[in-house]
């Protein structure tokens, strides 16, 4: 996998926006950047994905830097139930079984 | 929304004893993954099976470890003789097809082996 890099942590009040760094500069052209995160001990929650173009969804912003070594994960309002580990990943597709590697991520404190 | 589970959510067992975990994954998934945690260390990917086969296995996943689809709904992960250090959450995940979708997470099953 693409080698991925991410703080090891970061507050953000409640009610601002999160933004989460991740530095992916070995990615090749036709690999996408996966976002997930962990509350607690809880399974990997997928936020979202993307190639190339600036992705949203009802849970995130993802917005990928023209050459494509790092993005940014917006979460646009933050709330308490936001505090998780995040992940940033960018997997092999060495064929169609691609795992996933998760690394130590960022975690977010959302704090009121 | 469809989603992942996985039973037990947490199993004790005595060293040496066999464990079997169970995961339902998605309805018409056709990827399906283990993963494990080790209390306060990383994910870590266990083995992918497609077709009724092994796709990709890591190094963890010595001869202890066996999967199997029994029928079309379960994704079973077995292993023969627990160890201590099996100790961990065992994350199932599944997805549909193709390089680029997306794998979907189960709640977990927390093994503890004593």
């Amino acid at each position: 996998d693409a080698k991925t890099t991410q703080p090891p942590s970061m507050d953000c009040a409640e009610g601002r926006a999160a933004n989460l760094p991740c530095n992916h500069s070995t990615i090749s052209g036709n690999e996408y950047v996966y976002w997930y995160r962990q509350i607690h001990s809880q399974g990997p929650q997928y936020i979202i994905h993307g190639l190339k173009n600036n992705e949203t969804n009802e849970m995130a912003s993802l917005i990928i830097t023209e050459d494509r070594k790092s993005s940014t994960l917006i979460l646009p309002h933050a709330t308490l139930r936001d505090t998780a580990v995040y992940y940033c990943i960018v997997p092999l597709n060495t064929g169609t079984a691609s795992k996933l590697t998760f690394g130590t991520g960022t975690r977010l404190q959302v704090t009121l | 929304e469809p989603e992942v589970t996985q039973t037990p959510s947490h199993q004790v067992t005595q060293m040496g004893q066999e464990v079997i975990l169970r995961c339902v994954p998605i309805s018409n998934h056709l990827y399906f993954y283990w993963y494990r945690q080790i209390l306060g260390q990383k994910v870590e990917f266990l083995v992918s099976f497609y077709n009724n086969e092994i796709s990709e296995k890591s190094e963890i996943f010595d001869d202890q470890f066996s999967v199997e689809r029994p029928d079309g709904s379960n994704f079973t992960l077995k292993i023969r003789s627990t160890k201590l250090e099996d100790s961990a959450m065992y994350f199932c995940a599944s997805k549909f097809e193709g390089p680029t979708d997306t794998q979907y997470f189960g709640p977990g099953t927390r093994l503890t082996v004593l």
